[in-house]
């Protein structure tokens, strides 16, 4: 595989449950990025991690948390979502040191019901 | 803080026109990066152009092309000959050196559609 790929593509969950969003990079990046899209409203940066630490942590809930094992991977751990945190969730990577230009994921289309 | 701006929610076209998206920016860093994104209907978010501050010179991609007026901070895309797959929200985004990482900030977005 070649790019930004996320998995999964779409998730249905309840309040009470656990899921975790997945993003991997294939390009030799050193930083990766969560944004929260919903309809109507600004790109919304959740998460950076820099060289597989945490740099940016945007006044996220702690019902997010993110996972970085390594510079190619990154999670979204979700746990007792709310109905508005129904959102398409980008993943990102970039090259630090360079122009910072910022390469997407398809994304995954989550549905909290 | 940098901001940006896009004061167009949504514009139209037709096929084979030319269209101006405009976005302003704010920002006391010299040295930094203008972007602009495309995301097209249920796909991924892809990279227009690319500006940088020190260049004086418009960037140029095909049909793309930008107008940046850095004392102004002004950054419109313009987009000739628009074709139905010109379709997209586009994104104008903001990058520079900040704490040691680069922070991205990106516009609210302009919805594109062209008409046939």
């Amino acid at each position: 595989e070649t790019g930004v790929t996320q998995t999964p593509r779409h998730l249905v969950m309840g309040m009470t449950n656990k899921k975790s969003l997945k993003c991997e990079q294939h390009l030799g990046h050193n930083a990766m990025y969560w944004y929260k899209q919903s309809a109507k409203k600004p790109l919304e940066l959740m998460f950076v991690y820099s060289l597989e630490e945490r740099v940016e942590n945007n006044s996220v809930p702690s019902r997010f948390s993110p996972e970085c094992p390594n510079s190619s991977h990154l999670f979204l751990h979700l746990h007792t979502l709310q109905p508005e945190d129904s959102a398409l969730y980008l993943c990102a990577s970039s090259q630090e040191g360079t122009s910072g230009e910022q390469y997407f994921g398809p994304g995954t289309r989550l549905t909290v019901t | 803080a940098q901001t940006v701006t896009q004061s167009q929610p949504e514009m139209s076209v037709q096929e084979a026109e030319t269209v101006t998206l405009s976005c302003t920016y704010d920002t006391s860093e010299n040295n930094y990066y203008l972007f602009w994104y495309k995301q097209p209907p249920s796909r991924q978010m892809i990279l227009v152009i690319r500006q940088e501050a020190y260049k004086q010179q418009n960037a140029t991609e095909n049909r793309f092309s930008v107008n940046f007026q850095k004392a102004a901070k002004s950054f419109s895309l313009k987009i000739s000959d628009s074709q139905l797959g010109d379709t997209a929200m586009y994104f104008c985004a903001f990058t520079s050196l900040s704490g040691g990482y680069q922070k991205v900030t990106f516009g609210t977005g302009t919805k594109l559609q062209v008409i046939p």
